[in-house]
């Protein structure tokens, strides 16, 4: 069965700091990850990767994939208190339906 | 101008109601999906249409039954609701070719069953 597992569930940090969420992946015919950031509403957009070891960045925000490893790591330097959001990693699978993990809660304390 | 659009955004009903939320996208895109997302914030797809035509349908009850008139529209038809269907259901879409994996989410509507 395909599975996302992302960790931690849940992360508290101060403002300025660096915090590094994790997503591991199991799935038939891998084709790409995808990261999220989810506030009160909908769950927003944030990087799509296909291959291993390039990074994606936007900003304060970075992301990488291990595709040998089977994992992608989403990195914000600088946190800021508008970063506290759910942040979702997914994995979309045969009919590109997204599998989801279970989020990572972020909250960042001024 | 909004791009992936729902209503209501709310939604409180009696257990037994039969309801439905409507959502539409203007992105011009070829697929459209159903996701519910659960009280613990975990988003798990319901349906898929591509062109009006469904391609996935995930285990979920009878009672579900999605409607596509047009590629732009994708609505959510509820019958004999129960407590548990209390949720956010977000609707998305994407478009087939190099970027069709990712999908745009629609604000959600939140639904709750007393």
């Amino acid at each position: 069965e395909d599975k996302v597992v992302q960790s931690p569930l849940s992360l508290v940090v101060h403002e300025g700091d660096t915090v590094t969420l994790n997503c591991s992946y199991e799935v038939t015919n891998f084709r790409s990850l995808l990261w999220y950031k989810q506030e009160k509403k909908a769950p927003t957009f944030l990087f799509m990767l296909t291959s291993s070891g390039i990074e994606k960045k936007s900003g304060r925000l970075s992301s990488i994939l291990d595709k040998k490893e089977l994992f992608s790591i989403l990195n914000i330097t600088a946190t800021q208190t508008g970063d506290s959001a759910v942040y979702l990693c997914a994995v979309p699978t045969l009919g590109r339906k997204l599998v989801f993990g279970q989020g990572t809660r972020l909250t960042i304390n001024p | 101008d909004t791009a992936v659009s729902q209503t209501p955004k709310y939604l409180v009903t009696q257990m037994g109601n039969d309801k439905s939320i409507k959502c539409e996208q203007n992105l011009g895109h070829d697929t459209m999906y159903w996701y519910k997302q659960d009280s613990k914030k975990f988003l798990k797809i319901m349906f898929s249409y591509n062109n009006k035509e469904l391609i996935i349908n995930e285990t979920v009850p009878n009672r579900f039954s999605p409607k596509s008139p047009d590629k732009a529209h994708l609505n959510l038809h509820i019958n004999s609701l129960e407590l548990g269907d209390s949720a956010v259901y977000f609707c998305a879409s994407s478009q087939a070719g190099l970027t069709s994996d990712t999908q745009y989410f629609g604000p959600g509507t939140r639904l709750t069953v007393l």
